[in-house]
């Protein structure tokens, strides 16, 4: 079974550029999410999508969004980049009932310059 | 709001022996999952283990087991015979299930070193 799969593994960017990262999920897997991993605050929750809907979202601006397709995968968009948003961001896709839990990718890493 | 703490930024262990990684969880919530996760150099995150709060019995997995305490919201890893291996990052992380969804809340993390 294929895991979650993110694209690019890397990015660098300039201030104020805009960029899409993408997520495939794990097969029958109908709920991504997304995070952003910084050293200085950690792990913090973006936004969750499920059956193409947003169900949940984070305290992030509104540069940052997200969507997802029928297939289930997912793509995050930030615009306006700011050297803040330089960090590893990552996104799980999880399973429901009996197996319940989040299956990560390896991330994308975005450099801001 | 739920929050995770994990009051070890450093741990350290020698091959082979056992060392438990400390986490406590703040939540008004009955029915949640808590996981510990391991992240190595390679970023991604590897689900260690998981625990579902209305289980009683603490979960266990290979060489991995939990010490799960509902009542004073502990959920603490216990690693035994510890590998070169298992040097990571290592995050405990709170869910509460069909509440919040998909919103994982997560500690600061532990850096683990295992020592040969």
């Amino acid at each position: 079974k294929a895991g979650v799969t993110q694209t690019p593994r890397y990015l660098i960017k300039t201030r104020g550029q805009q960029v899409t990262l993408s997520c495939s999920p794990i097969s029958g897997h109908r709920s991504v999410s997304w995070y952003q991993q910084t050293p200085g605050q950690g792990l913090q929750f973006l936004f969750e999508y499920f059956s193409e809907t947003q169900r949940n979202k984070g305290n992030f601006p509104g540069r940052f969004s997200g969507r997802q397709f029928s297939n289930s995968r997912s793509e995050m968009n930030v615009s306006t980049l700011e050297l803040g948003d330089s960090a590893l961001y990552l996104c799980a896709s999880s399973s429901e009932g009996a197996n319940y839990g989040y299956t990560f990718g390896s991330g994308t890493r975005l450099t801001v310059v | 709001a739920q929050t995770v703490t994990q009051s070890q930024p450093e741990m350290s262990v020698q091959e082979a022996e056992t060392v438990t990684l400390s986490c406590t969880y703040d939540t008004s919530e009955s029915d949640y999952y808590l996981f510990w996760y391991k992240q190595p150099p390679s970023r991604q995150m590897i689900l260690v283990i998981r625990q579902e709060a209305y289980k009683q019995q603490n979960a266990t997995e290979n060489r991995f087991s939990v010490n799960f305490q509902k009542a004073a919201k502990s959920f603490s890893l216990k690693i035994s015979d510890s590998q070169l291996g298992d040097a990571a990052m290592y995050f405990c992380a709170y869910d509460d299930y069909g509440g919040s969804q998909g919103n994982l809340i997560f500690g600061k993390g532990t850096k683990l070193s295992v020592k040969p």
